[in-house]
């Protein structure tokens, strides 16, 4: 099993340019969720789902955007993206309930000039 | 001059001492809560959680202890190895609703040979 699979690892981006972060999981977890990983700031909580069809802002939700797209996929999308949001991104899946276990993905270090 | 927040606490132990990690909590609603740990250029793994209800839990060569009085959470290492440093992140998971599940800023253990 491949567990959880972020695309791509490294971007740069231009400041106003968009894009979209890709999650896949193979594990048939219920609940997804995205963070940002920035330097002093630990782990912020970007947005979540707790099933397919269903998402929840997280701590710094401002400036981006989610999909559910299915039970595998959990898509990160920055519609205009700015130096702020110069980070490395983090997806992970639980199974969810009870469950505290997540698995993390890779992550992808996403650098806005 | 330096601007705080941008470098993670740090705990230095020497090889085979014990550590204890210290977390301080402000999200009194979460049910569990819990501690991973990341390595460097790897998304954080799992180590264990504690339900909310309890005040001791412990694991192979970890202890994690939870003061709700003073939301307080630790994580106590028994003689810890080089392979033990990393970044250790404490969190909360709230299981109703969305399946929140937050983080904290994180420590950065240095076990010295």
């Amino acid at each position: 099993n491949a567990g959880v699979t972020q695309t791509p690892k490294f971007q740069v981006l231009k400041t106003g340019q968009s894009m979209t972060l890709q999650c896949a999981q193979d594990m048939n977890h219920n609940s997804m969720y995205w963070y940002r990983q920035d330097p002093g700031m630990g782990l912020r909580l970007i947005y979540y789902s707790a099933s397919e069809g269903t998402t929840d802002k997280g701590e710094v939700p401002n400036g981006y955007n989610v999909s559910r797209l299915n039970k595998r996929e959990f898509s990160l999308r920055l519609e205009s993206a700015a130096p702020s949001q110069t980070s490395v991104y983090f997806c992970a899946s639980r199974t969810g309930g009870l469950n505290t276990e997540a698995f993390f993905g890779q992550g992808t270090r996403l650098t806005v000039v | 001059g330096e601007s705080v927040g941008l470098h993670l606490p740090t705990l230095s132990v020497q090889e085979g001492d014990n550590s204890i990690i210290n977390c301080a909590y402000s999200n009194s609603a979460s049910d569990y809560f819990i501690w991973y740990k990341q390595e460097s250029g790897k998304g954080p793994q799992f180590i264990i959680d504690i339900r909310s209800n309890m005040d001791k839990r412990q694991g192979q060569r970890v202890t994690v202890l939870l003061n709700k009085t003073v939301k307080h959470l630790s994580l106590q290492i028994a003689a810890t190895q080089p392979g033990d440093s990393a970044v250790y992140f404490c969190g909360g998971l709230i299981t109703g609703g969305g399946n929140k599940l937050t983080f904290g800023t994180g420590t950065q253990l240095k076990v010295e040979l």
